[in-house]
């Protein structure tokens, strides 16, 4: 069973088109994130949530909202896509206190044409 | 200077070798990480540490809180391990936020 899951794997569209990617772990854990890894593959925070709370909002366009409907889904939506969102987009989950790392998705690669 | 620098950038080396990626940070950690990202894309975590060493196979990976230098280790390497490797530290005064080093690409070669 994918412990955190992704999709889609792959996302091609128009600039000025709204999207979303979808994130789902059944891990149990009670945070999770949104990561985006730029062209340097750094990999940088965007967002966290903990038990359907925000927790962490980095300085991100206001274009990009996450949504938590329960502690086992991130989705996160964009509006108006502009060419400089194009990047590969990770989701992650860990659970505090559990002595445990972070469980990685498998990326969505998004490319705005 | 990068809160977290890890050496070295790319390493290349011969199927069996024995493998050393350094990590050095700067800043008062909770945690360090050490993470694996295939050619493919997926990232795995390897391990998190907070003191002492831990082992998983053949890959070991140390921290020394005070002089703040983490190693992750491959013995007996094989083509399979080639990866991109990544330190990251959890800041001493978060559950969330991490600090992500730039990575060493690691080519091993059969």
């Amino acid at each position: 069973d994918t412990a955190v899951s992704q999709t889609p794997k792959y996302l091609v569209t128009q600039m000025g088109n709204d999207k979303s990617i979808k994130c789902e772990q059944n891990l149990g854990h009670d945070t999770m994130y949104w990561y985006k890894q730029d062209s340097k593959k750094f990999l940088k925070i965007m967002f966290s949530y903990n038990n359907k709370e925000l927790i962490i909002n980095e300085t991100v366009p206001n274009r990009f909202s996450p949504k938590s409907p329960d502690k086992a889904h991130l989705n996160l939506h964009i509006n108006s896509l502009e060419l400089g969102d194009s990047a590969v987009y990770f989701c992650a989950s860990s659970q505090a206190g559990q002595g445990k790392g972070y469980t990685f998705g498998s990326g969505t690669r998004l490319t705005v044409v | 200077k990068n809160e977290v620098e890890q050496s070295p950038q790319n390493l290349t080396a011969q199927e069996g070798e024995f493998i050393t990626i350094n990590c050095s940070y700067s800043v008062g950690i909770s945690a360090l990480h050490w993470l694996q990202q295939h050619p493919g894309g997926g990232i795995v975590s390897l391990f998190m540490l907070s003191s002492g060493k831990k082992k998983h196979g053949r890959l070991i990976a140390t921290i020394n809180i005070q002089e703040k230098h983490s190693s992750l280790h491959i013995t007996a390497s094989h083509p399979r391990d080639s990866a991109v490797y990544i330190c990251a530290v959890r800041l001493m005064d978060s559950n969330y936020q991490l600090i992500w080093g730039a990575g060493t690409k690691l080519i091993i070669k059969p």
